[in-house]
């Protein structure tokens, strides 16, 4: 399966606990997207990243939040003391160039349930 | 600042009937625009897409008819069959990341 490939599926943090999210892309892309659902919600963009930089942190809250995707491994979404509020589900796309809007494959998401 | 917008929640048609999903933005400088299709627990699929230079983009039963004036684009499936009961969002982009509506829960019933 060639798909983007997120883990864990579901995740269980207590407040204050660190929260940890992976993505690997399709083989062949460069390009990783982070977006957020709160329930009841659409997606929200949280940031965009290629190999070892940050593209566009516009959508990330300003504290807690951090991401990488380095040279090697998966991108890392991070989330720093968790709180209620960030219960959602956390999906992850990639594409092979920043002109692929079409070709925006997303991963099957994280669901991060804060206690 | 909601720039994208799906004003109706649920809508539920007959099996074989036509489905019309509508999606309103605000911000002119958005360049293409996207259907997506969402089952629960898993991710986005994607299902068809239009750029702004155009007014009509056909795939099989899915038509995108976009209407840059009234800044106002709309999902056609014809004819919608039970599978296509899902959360379709609509989604908008000039740079990349893609802005998302709420998304509208197609029920067909048969």
């Amino acid at each position: 399966n060639a798909g983007v490939m997120q883990n864990p599926r579901h995740l269980v943090r207590r407040r204050g606990q660190e929260a940890r999210l992976r993505c690997s892309p399709m083989k062949g892309h460069s390009h990783v997207y982070w977006y957020r659902q709160l329930p009841e919600e659409g997606l929200k963009f949280m940031v965009y990243l290629q190999k070892e930089n940050i593209i566009d942190e516009s959508g990330m809250p300003k504290e807690r939040f951090s991401a990488e995707f380095p040279k090697e491994g998966p991108s890392i979404l991070r989330i720093q003391q968790v709180v209620r509020g960030d219960s959602a589900a956390y999906f992850c796309a990639s594409s092979q160039d920043v002109n692929s809007y079409n070709e925006q494959f997303f991963g099957p998401g994280t669901r991060l349930t804060v206690l | 600042d909601q720039q994208v917008k799906q004003n109706s929640p649920s809508l539920s048609v007959q099996e074989g009937r036509i489905s019309i999903l509508n999606c309103d933005y605000t911000n002119s400088m958005f360049d293409y625009f996207l259907w997506y299709k969402k089952y629960p627990a898993e991710g986005p699929t994607f299902l068809i897409s239009i750029s702004s230079i155009k007014d009509k983009n056909e795939d099989g039963r899915f038509t995108v008819f976009l209407n840059k004036s009234a800044k106002h684009l709309s999902l056609h499936i014809v004819p919608s069959q039970p599978g296509d009961s899902a959360v379709y969002f609509c989604a908008a982009t000039n740079t990349g990341k893609l802005i998302f509506g709420q998304g509208t829960t197609l029920q067909v019933k048969p």
